[in-house]
């Protein structure tokens, strides 16, 4: 048990719609990255959110949005779902080092995943 | 090429063995993590090493960062070893995203 929730579990959707999906962090944990892995992949990096504020963005088109709430709680959004947006979305917390802010060598608590099927 | 390569991709053993899993990085980090993933998607942190070796149970890390090669070992594996291993990288900078490997199947089998 790593402390970091995911909902929903499993979510299918069609081609064109729009997703929320919500992680639950940990108190404290006031960094949460969000990562996309496909099948048979490891994760890619989608963003990062560092006290509300974006902190950091991977290789991802506009249509993927985040926020981070005061209360450890964010959210990914995805505008105009395409097939390939089909994967497993993993969320994971981080807190941060004592020099403040997000360090590499920080321990990443993950959550359990949503898996979106894209129809 | 990704910048964060693992082998074997898949690796069969057999209950008791010494198991080796490796990873290589294209340029240099501020930290290697090892993380283990069940079927079903959990991911569990089990390591993060910027130099040196560290072990936790049957497990130990390994890093050399001149070679820019990490190992992960299981000692007297079990079949509730089996899982995905993955490794990551973290570069640095501003953030603490990893770039993540694509992972290493194994099975142990009984």
């Amino acid at each position: 048990e790593t402390g970091v929730t995911q909902s929903p579990t499993h979510l299918i959707k069609t081609r064109g719609q729009q997703v929320t999906l919500r992680c639950s962090s940990q108190s404290g944990h006031n960094t949460v990255s969000w990562y996309q892995q496909a099948l048979g992949q490891g994760p890619q990096f989608i963003f990062q959110y560092y006290r509300e504020e974006e902190n950091g963005r991977g290789n991802f088109p506009p249509r993927f949005s985040g926020l981070q709430f005061p209360n450890y709680s964010s959210e990914l959004n995805v505008n105009a779902l395409e097939l390939d947006d089909s994967a497993l979305y993993l969320c994971a917390s981080s807190t941060p080092g004592l020099a403040g802010g997000p360090r590499p060598a920080d321990t990443q608590y993950f959550g359990p995943g949503t898996r979106l099927t894209v129809l | 090429k990704n910048e964060v390569e693992q082998s074997p991709q898949n690796l069969t053993a057999q209950e008791g063995e010494f198991i080796t899993i490796n990873c290589s990085y294209s340029v240099g980090i501020s930290a290697l993590h090892w993380l283990q993933q069940h079927p079903g998607g959990g991911i569990v942190s089990l390591f993060m090493l910027s130099s040196g070796k560290k072990k936790h149970g049957r497990l130990i890390a390994t890093i050399n960062i001149q070679e820019k090669h990490s190992s992960l070992h299981i000692t007297a594996s079990h079949p509730r070893d089996s899982a995905v291993y993955i490794c990551a990288a973290g570069y640095g900078g501003a953030t603490n995203k990893l770039i993540f490997g694509t992972g290493t199947l194994l099975a142990v089998q009984p």
